[in-house]
């Protein structure tokens, strides 16, 4: 089945610093592959997800990359804010109805 | 955009009974809800796959008689914890898709203490 790496653990930051989380994948049947972002006491919230079809995504402060080759994909986080603070879980799917395979998530700091 | 919804937030039970945890999808129709469970600092554990109409697929491990899941409508899936113990303290997050390439989203979760 699906393997899901993902890197750092933990990471801080200083405000307005960039912080990049990688994760890497084993199935090359994988197609979509979203980022969550989960508070304390509070369900993982989609910030950004991105299809095999497609390189590179980006919406504001978040971007997303995919290496299908390389089979790995990246969060990119510009101009860091404390309220960016949360643990940061990638995820990988292959098709409609299957689960989702998480990573183990990242523990994202923002220093002010 | 999708919200799903998931109550109770919170619930504390004592040993032996059951608790039932709503997931509801608000604003689409979720033919396949997803149950996980988290436990402190660690990822998202899937414990069952919810389909409209039949029965949930568990995931090795996780007792279907245990965890009874019921999926009735397109809009609601339930999780009960039966006879509950101590050890089934845990974070249940419920997450449901709509049709097509839609995205999957989660519920706030539900903390459930056993005492």
């Amino acid at each position: 089945g699906e393997n899901v790496e993902q890197h750092p653990s933990t990471l801080s930051v200083q405000e307005g610093d960039s912080a990049v989380i990688k994760c890497t994948y084993s199935d090359s049947a994988s197609n979509y592959f979203p980022w969550y972002k989960q508070e304390l006491g509070k369900g993982p919230q989609l910030i950004i997800d991105i299809r095999s079809n497609v390189g590179e995504k980006k919406d504001q402060r978040i971007a997303v990359t995919l290496n299908k080759t390389a089979k790995h994909f990246s969060l990119h986080i510009t101009e860091t804010q404390p309220e960016d603070s949360a643990v940061y879980f990638c995820a990988v799917m292959n098709s409609g109805n299957t689960p989702l395979v998480f990573g183990k998530g990242t523990r994202l700091s923002v220093i002010a | 955009g999708a919200v799903v919804s998931q109550h109770p937030s919170r619930v504390i039970c004592k040993s032996g009974t059951s608790v039932k945890i709503e997931c509801r999808s608000l604003d689409f129709q979720a033919t396949t809800m997803f149950w996980y469970r988290q436990f402190p600092k660690q990822s998202l554990m899937l414990m069952a796959t919810s389909n409209e109409g039949s029965k949930a697929t568990y995931e090795q491990g996780v007792e279907k008689d245990k965890f009874l899941i019921n999926h009735a409508s397109l809009t609601l899936s339930t999780l009960t914890v039966t006879s509950a113990h101590p050890e089934d303290s845990s974070f249940y997050i419920c997450s449901a898709r709509g049709t097509g390439r839609s995205p999957l989203h989660f519920g706030n979760g539900t903390r459930l203490t056993v005492t």
